[in-house]
């Protein structure tokens, strides 16, 4: 596609149950990554995907988050039991595998957790 | 990756200049210095890159003295529609790895 897309673009949730978070990269970018921003906070590194693997995935804040990616295509992040402190925008960006200029974030999936 | 310092929110009117300075005292050799903006309910988008010198695209110069400890995004005749967070980050330019966001300098703009 044109862009990274990311759905759905809100999610409110109770506060135990499971939510599944999508990301479609732009066709062709290798790189894949997750960011989670709070409310008026600078972004958080979450987790990184070259193709399928993970290289680095340290910044995953407990065992409840995890991500899988699909060849170099969409990415899921999931959340298991979801805690209110998990509320904030998660952001999706893709890049080519070289480059700090090339990378374009989607619009984000604001979480509720309540 | 280099740490890097800048003012956290800055106010300016519609046609003036606006330079936002970033501090990166532990630069290495390798490092490129990028800036990033975002919008309210957007994620990042790129603006500018450079290694010393300026740049200069169509949205913003970037001035980069020579030891290179420092940076300061320029934009020229600010509009409302400029009011946005934006982002200094210092990495080497090899792709393979995330980004690091400080928290930013929130600009706005007023009529």
């Amino acid at each position: 596609g044109a862009g990274v897309s990311q759905s759905p673009s809100n999610k409110v949730t109770e506060k135990g149950k499971d939510v599944e978070l999508r990301c479609d990269p732009i066709s062709g970018h290798t790189a894949l990554y997750w960011y989670r921003q709070r409310l008026g906070q600078g972004l958080e590194f979450l987790i990184y995907f070259q193709g399928n693997s993970a290289p680095d995935k340290s910044g995953l804040p407990s065992d409840r988050f995890s991500a899988e990616r699909t060849g170099e295509s969409v990415s899921t992040l999931t959340i298991q039991r979801t805690q209110q402190e998990d509320s904030a925008v998660y952001l999706c960006a893709s890049s080519l595998v070289r480059g700090l200029e090339g990378y374009t974030f989607g619009s984000g999936t604001r979480l509720t957790v309540v | 990756l280099a740490k890097t310092t800048q003012p956290i929110s800055m106010d300016s009117y519609e046609g003036q200049e606006v330079n936002i300075t970033c501090s990166h005292n532990n630069i290495a050799t390798n490092d490129y210095i990028t800036w990033y903006q975002q919008f309210p309910s957007q994620g990042p988008r790129f603006i500018i890159q450079g290694y010393k010198t300026k740049v200069t695209n169509e949205v913003a110069s970037l001035f980069i003295p020579a030891d290179r400890k420092s940076s300061t995004l320029s934009l020229p005749r600010v509009s409302l529609s400029d009011t946005a967070v934006y982002y200094c980050l210092v990495a080497p330019d090899t792709g393979r790895r995330a980004l690091t966001f400080g928290s930013g300098t929130r600009l706005q703009v007023q009529p």
